[in-house]
């Protein structure tokens, strides 16, 4: 059974550009959300998407936005890169409803703005 | 009131001791209470979990004790171990109906010495 999967693992991108991340969540999980973690620091929530819509935001700038498909799996997409926008996305899966509601965590996207 | 503070920052303990990390959080709306342990290059794995019902929750060398009243929790390793070496997060949510939106600490970076 795999658990939540990211790609890429590591990207170097330059200020002003715009990225995209991608997300398979663990099987059987319907909700994913996405948490930036700064080196040294704890994840801080971005936003979560359930059936397709975005459901909570955190306190995060329009330049980040997210969409999931059909089959769950979901993108974040950063635009206009600034350098304090380098750290490691982190994804997390659940299901809604769920009695434990656990998050499971993929191992991240390391982003590097130069 | 949405922040969880948590204390120390790193520590140092021999192999065989008792490792205490402690956390605070000021949002009453929480009730759910997890803890994250963390390696290098890894994302967060789930260690334990407590909800404000319980004052202590076991889980082999892991044990949680939660005090409602303080608005403190707390994470003890009993009999340390090397392998315990990791960055710990406690992390708290409330109940809202949607897949659980997750306040972090800022981690306890702990070294088990053998």
């Amino acid at each position: 059974d795999a658990g939540v999967t990211q790609s890429p693992t590591h990207l170097i991108k330059t200020r002003g550009q715009q990225v995209t991340l991608r997300c398979s969540p663990k099987s059987g999980h319907d909700t994913v959300s996405w948490y930036q973690q700064a080196l040294g620091q704890g994840p801080q929530f971005i936003f979560q998407y359930y059936e397709e819509e975005e459901r909570q935001r955190g306190n995060f700038p329009d330049r980040f936005s997210g969409h999931q498909f059909p089959n769950y799996s979901s993108e974040l997409n950063v635009n206009a890169l600034l350098l304090g926008d380098s750290a490691l996305y982190l994804c997390a899966s659940s299901l809604l409803g769920s009695n434990t509601g656990e998050l499971f965590f993929g191992e991240g996207s390391r982003l590097t703005v130069l | 009131q949405q922040q969880v503070k948590q204390s120390p920052q790193s520590l140092i303990v021999q192999k065989g001791g008792i490792s205490i990390i402690n956390c605070a959080y000021e949002n009453t709306a929480f009730d759910y209470f997890p803890w994250y342990q963390q390696f290098p290059g890894k994302g967060p794995a789930l260690l334990i979990a407590i909800r404000p019902d319980v004052s202590e929750k076991k889980e082999g060398r892991f044990t949680i004790s939660f005090n409602k009243s303080a608005k403190q929790f707390s994470l003890h390793i009993m009999d340390s171990q090397p392998g315990d070496s990791a960055t710990y997060f406690c992390a708290a949510s409330p109940t809202s109906g949607s897949a659980r939106q997750l306040t972090f600490g800022s981690g306890t970076q702990l070294t088990v010495l053998p």
